[in-house]
């Protein structure tokens, strides 16, 4: 079964309004989340590392006031798309990694917002 | 620093084909490398790993050998199958798990019937 359960896996929102999106890890306890955004036919881009109880990384060039992010508990991460806009519609894919050196990650379903 | 390249692709190929998708890396330390696979509309699903030189790792007929005289991880499969288009992602990883992988661009494969 799924390690990391992503949920919507779908969403429609119009412009302006604000969209939550949540990654839940199912049987271990991630400290750290791993926060993506993939445009059609192109590769991810990593767009910031959620951190539990601390305040996220963000990558250079990603809005930190348009892509929140919080990391409450061990097992959920959330990324709420602030004021949304056409442009910010995308495949959004959350991940997280089991504590150790060189492990593997597991990633959510992925969540496909559309902005009208 | 880490880096992955892969080809881009997109490669066609006819059922029952073979396949190769190359992977090449740069890493610090002995890192544990990584295929996934993306099917439309999904996330990444971890396809084979190995995590030591010369560790072959497979899975649903698909294999690669972690080779470290040429820093390659390439894919392979002897028979594709149509249900195998997908994009494929080469990936690595020598740190702890409070760092991302570092991914390939990814290449998308089609097989045609």
């Amino acid at each position: 079964g799924a390690v990391v359960s992503q949920h919507p896996s779908w969403v429609i929102c119009k412009s302006g309004t604000s969209v939550k999106i949540e990654c839940r890890s199912l049987d271990f306890q991630a400290t750290t989340m791993f926060w993506y955004r993939q445009f059609p036919k192109q590769s991810l881009m990593l767009m910031a590392t959620s951190n539990e109880g601390s305040k996220a990384t963000y990558e250079q060039g990603v809005e930190k006031d348009k892509f929140l992010i919080n990391h409450a508990s061990l097992t959920l991460s959330t990324l709420t798309v602030t004021s949304a806009h056409p442009e910010d519609s995308s495949f959004y894919i959350c991940s997280a990694r089991r504590t150790g050196v060189n492990t593997e990650a597991f990633f959510g379903q992925g969540t496909r917002l559309t902005v009208v | 620093g880490n880096s992955v390249t892969q080809m881009e692709g997109p490669v066609t190929l006819s059922e029952e084909a073979f396949l190769t998708i190359n992977c090449t890396y740069t890493a610090t330390g002995y890192p544990s490398l990584f295929w996934y696979v993306q099917y439309p509309g999904e996330g990444l699903q971890l396809l084979l790993k190995a995590t030591k030189a010369d560790d072959k790792g497979s899975n649903k007929g698909f294999e690669a050998t972690y080779r470290k005289e040429t820093t390659s991880f390439h894919l392979e499969k002897g028979s594709v199958q149509v249900s195998d288009s997908a994009v494929y992602f080469c990936a690595l990883t020598s740190n702890s798990g409070n760092t991302p992988l570092v991914f390939g661009k990814g290449t998308r494969l089609s097989v045609i019937a």
